[in-house]
């Protein structure tokens, strides 16, 4: 499968720990993205890289997150002091940009999502 | 700032039926516009987009959505539902030329089919 990879699925926690999300690409994708999907809610962007240059990062992140890609391939999401609020689906997407920019080659490609729950 | 609204968070529809989602879009220039689809406990899947060129564009699973300027909207249809239809659908956005390609999405229209 060369699809984009989420782990782990499902993640439950206690209110007050730390969470660590991992998101492989598409190998050949130098663009990465998480966003962020609560309940009977549309996906939000959070940020997104390209290669290992962490280029935006949403309002929604905040300092308790931190996002790396440190070699431009694979991707980690933390969550620090975590909170019920966290509890939400966070999605990984993946596109190779082009020079020129034309959106067809910079389709997101979205991985199935961790599922985090926070008691 | 950019946004999309989906009018009817649910839309219930008889197997057989033509389904419409409505999307419509705020921006001052037309974005790109997209259509996906998911599954339960699943991902997102691109079922269609609209970047340039002909308004009326066709994905998969028999969806097609038309891009209307003048009503900034770009809805989604399939002439004949099916079972394996139900998911939840979703209308997003990127502005043209730049951004990051970051994509702003509706909230979401879950579709039920029924026999």
């Amino acid at each position: 499968d060369t699809g984009v990879s989420q782990d782990p699925r499902h993640k439950i926690t206690k209110r007050g720990q730390n969470v660590t999300f991992r998101c492989d690409p598409i190998s050949e994708h130098n663009r990465l993205y998480w966003y962020r999907q609560t309940l009977g809610q549309g996906p939000e962007f959070l940020t997104y890289f390209q290669n290992e240059a962490q280029l935006e990062k949403s309002r929604l992140l905040s300092d308790r997150f931190s996002a790396e890609r440190p070699k431009g391939s694979f991707s980690t999401l933390e969550i620090q002091r975590t909170e019920q609020g966290d509890s939400a689906m966070y999605l990984c997407a993946s596109s190779q940009s082009t020079s020129g920019g034309t959106y067809l080659r910079n389709e997101q490609f979205f991985g199935p999502g961790t599922r985090l729950t926070v008691l | 700032a950019q946004s999309v609204t989906q009018l009817g968070s649910h839309v219930s529809v008889s197997e057989g039926a033509l389904v419409l989602l409505r999307c419509n879009y705020s921006s001052s220039v037309p974005p790109y516009l997209f259509w996906y689809v998911q599954y339960p406990n699943q991902g997102l899947q691109l079922l269609l987009k609209y970047t340039t060129g002909a308004t009326l564009v066709k994905g998969i699973n028999g969806f097609e959505a038309e891009f209307k300027k003048s009503e900034t909207s770009f809805h989604l249809t399939k002439p004949s539902a099916h079972m394996s239809d139900a998911a939840e659908y979703f209308c997003a956005v990127t502005p043209r030329g730049g951004g990051g390609n970051k994509l702003t999405f509706g909230t979401g229209t879950q579709l039920k089919v029924e026999l």
